[in-house]
């Protein structure tokens, strides 16, 4: 079975960091590109950063630039974001999708997991 | 930045067609794709590059692209096709999403 696990989410102070971990099964892990996108609370979709499928290219959102580090263990069949300076508006469901080169959307996600930034 | 333009909610009748739009500039010229969301669930894509479905995906979905508007159709609602909706594009190496479309079946 295809499947994506995020892990790490919690509560974490403005300011503080934290380290989202996806595991991914049942797919060619290191053929794919990978991307984390937060829902906030009510909110809609929000593209937050994407990692190429050996890891020597990343990109990110502007509001997250300076802050986060996307990276990826391909011999774990991992992916990671490293969130750091985290504020308020950080707060949200973080899912991570596999990239379909050949469709060029999200075919994969994962179930997401929680991030919540409070003092 | 590219921007893209969703209704905020569409209602459709029961066994009826709902239509959800997703407007942007020239978005005929780009592959457009879209997401079903239910409540408390993970984004699925329920079409991409602007009119083919996963497998999986009921025919009953459909989609279009040309000019300035992206359509998806829902051909026959039923009950369970109720969730958000979301286009999405690329512009550049970014990810754009539209503000989503809340379909309510009556």
């Amino acid at each position: 079975e295809v499947q994506l696990v995020e892990s790490g989410g919690g509560l974490v102070q403005p300011g503080g960091s934290l380290r989202l971990s996806c595991a991914a099964s049942g797919l060619s892990f290191s053929s794919n590109e990978m991307y984390w996108v937060r829902q906030a609370p009510g909110k809609g979709l929000e593209y937050v950063s994407g990692i190429n499928s050996n890891g020597h290219s990343t990109y990110y959102a502007n509001s997250v630039k300076g802050r986060f580090i996307i990276s990826r263990d391909n011999s774990k069949n991992t992916l990671y974001l490293q969130m750091g300076s985290l504020r308020t508006e950080d707060m949200a469901v973080y899912y991570c999708a596999r990239y379909s080169s050949s469709w060029y959307a999200f075919d994969i996600w994962g179930q997401g997991t929680m991030v919540a930034v409070s003092s | 930045s590219y921007e893209l333009t969703q209704p905020l909610s569409v209602s459709v009748d029961l066994g009826q067609t709902a239509t959800i739009t997703c407007g942007g500039n020239n978005i005929g010229s780009r592959n457009v794709h879209w997401y079903q969301q239910k409540p408390g669930q993970a984004p699925v894509l329920v079409i991409y590059r602007d009119s083919n479905r996963p497998s999986g995906i009921p025919e009953r979905f459909s989609g279009s692209n040309s000019g300035n508007t992206a359509t998806l159709t829902v051909s026959r609602a039923q009950a369970g096709d109720e969730g958000d909706y979301y286009c999405q594009v690329w512009d550049s190496s970014a990810v754009v999403f539209g503000g989503g479309t809340k379909l309510t079946v009556l």
